[in-house]
């Protein structure tokens, strides 16, 4: 099956500093791609599409500026946290639909732990 | 915001027993896909079905949908202590290009 690998698996940052997380299609391309945000023992929030070569779409209470994501290929999306706060610690995932249809079978990266001291 | 509400919020059973968890959903779906996501992991895709199919089998795995109650289960049969993991549903909208809307998941424990 298709794989999806993020980097770094976990990051430990001190609040007031940024940190980047990359999203990875390995063996196909991905043009959307899906970043998720994930707190202990709940669902999944869907937090924005990224969109190769064109604007992220962020959902509904998402800061655009806070969580900065580039598609810049149809391999890579990723999202920057920008002055982290420890608010900002959870488990970010990604994900990537290997068909045109988002509505079908997405691919899962194994997800990025962030703790923000 | 969330659609699919799955339950139990946990399930505990014996090695070898079947699992059953169920999910409800409110509206309108094209499908409903099952996943699974062991501790500190990515979400691993187990099953789609269509609004439009009333039952689909993969392995040890069995969804069913009844759309007329906005509701789905999944059956693990023959259950192992691998399968400890969480399950969630998540649903698709009608509509083109839909995004996925996931439920709360179930917290499946296989003693072995």
């Amino acid at each position: 099956g298709a794989v999806v690998s993020q980097h770094p698996s976990w990051v430990i940052c001190k609040s007031g500093t940024s940190v980047k997380i990359e999203c990875r299609s390995l063996d196909f391309q991905a043009t959307t791609m899906f970043w998720y945000r994930q707190f202990p023992k709940q669902s999944l929030m869907l937090m924005a599409t990224s969109n190769e070569g064109s604007k992220a779409t962020y959902e509904q209470g998402v800061e655009k500026d806070k969580f900065l994501i580039n598609h810049a290929s149809l391999t890579l999306s990723t999202l920057t946290v920008t002055s982290a706060h420890p608010e900002d610690s959870s488990f970010y995932i990604c994900s990537a639909p290997t068909g045109a249809d988002l509505s079908y079978e997405q691919y899962f990266g194994p997800g990025t732990r962030l703790t923000v001291t | 915001s969330q659609q699919g509400e799955e339950d139990p919020q946990a399930l505990s059973i014996q090695e070898g027993e079947n699992a059953t968890m169920n999910c409800s959903y409110k509206t309108s779906i094209n499908n409903l896909q099952w996943y699974r996501q062991n501790s500190g992991r990515g979400l691993v895709h187990l099953i789609l079905i269509r609004s439009n199919e009333r039952e689909k089998h993969s392995g040890r795995l069995r969804v069913t949908l009844d759309t007329s109650k906005k509701s789905s289960s999944l059956l693990i049969t023959a259950s192992r202590a691998a399968d400890t993991a969480s399950y969630f549903c998540a649903t698709a909208d009608t509509g083109a290009n839909s995004k996925l809307t996931f439920g709360k998941g179930i917290t499946l424990s296989v003693r072995p």
